[in-house]
């Protein structure tokens, strides 16, 4: 069966520097989630898309921001990089809100 | 707002025992969901088993199972026939049913099975 599928699977830059990460959600599903988790810690949850509106934020940054294109994959960018936004940043779909979330396999984002 | 507290940091058991993983939750919401998604050292979330607040029914998928006590605010996951495989970080994790779809994660639960 067809995952979540994120890229890249890892990138490093430096301070002060942008990122873009990509998600691709598994096929009709129409609800994109976003998670951070730092070392040691459980996800924390970002921000969410549905049917390509922003539909619930949570603890994201200024420096960040995401959105969910026609074709329902989503990408986030982060802006000013800091050294404490090094983390394993995940992905997740649902075939509609409120619905079991599918996680991709992540990225892992090494700021120097 | 929802939180999800997960007693155990670490367990082990040896191989092809039972195990049962602690976590309570507390919430005003009625209609929810709760997971347990595990996290082996590849740190994929994969998603372990889901409960529906409105089932009284435990859900059960293979070697897993959980028991849901929704008076007490319970959801304890039961792993039986432990496998080397099912090493791995486990979080509990809830879901409001509708307007706050995140998930809202324990701090987890690192199991080790032993050969």
């Amino acid at each position: 069966a067809a995952g979540v599928i994120q890229s890249p699977r890892h990138l490093i830059k430096e301070k002060r520097e942008t990122a873009t990460l990509k998600c691709y959600p598994i096929p009709r599903h129409d609800t994109v989630y976003w998670y951070q988790q730092g070392p040691g810690q459980d996800p924390q949850f970002l921000i969410s898309f549905y049917e390509k509106m922003q539909s619930d934020k949570g603890s994201i940054p200024d420096r960040f921001s995401a959105q969910q294109f026609s074709d329902y994959h989503s990408e986030l960018n982060m802006s000013s990089l800091e050294l404490g936004d090094s983390a394993l940043y995940f992905c997740a779909s649902s075939r509609d809100r409120a619905e079991t979330q599918y996680f991709g396999p992540g990225t892992r984002l090494l700021v120097l | 707002a929802q939180t999800v507290t997960q007693s155990q940091p670490e367990m082990s058991v040896q191989e092809a025992e039972t195990v049962t993983l602690s976590c309570t939750y507390d919430t005003s919401e009625n209609n929810y969901y709760l997971f347990w998604y595990k996290q082996p050292p590849s740190r994929q979330m994969i998603l372990v088993i889901r409960q529906e607040a409105y089932k009284q029914q435990n859900a059960t998928e293979n070697r897993f199972s959980v028991n849901f006590q929704k008076a007490a605010k319970s959801f304890s996951l039961k792993i039986s026939d432990s496998q080397l495989g099912d090493t791995a970080m486990y979080f509990c994790a809830f879901m409001a049913h509708f307007g706050n779809e995140k998930l809202t994660f324990g701090t987890g639960t690192r199991l080790t099975i032993i050969p």
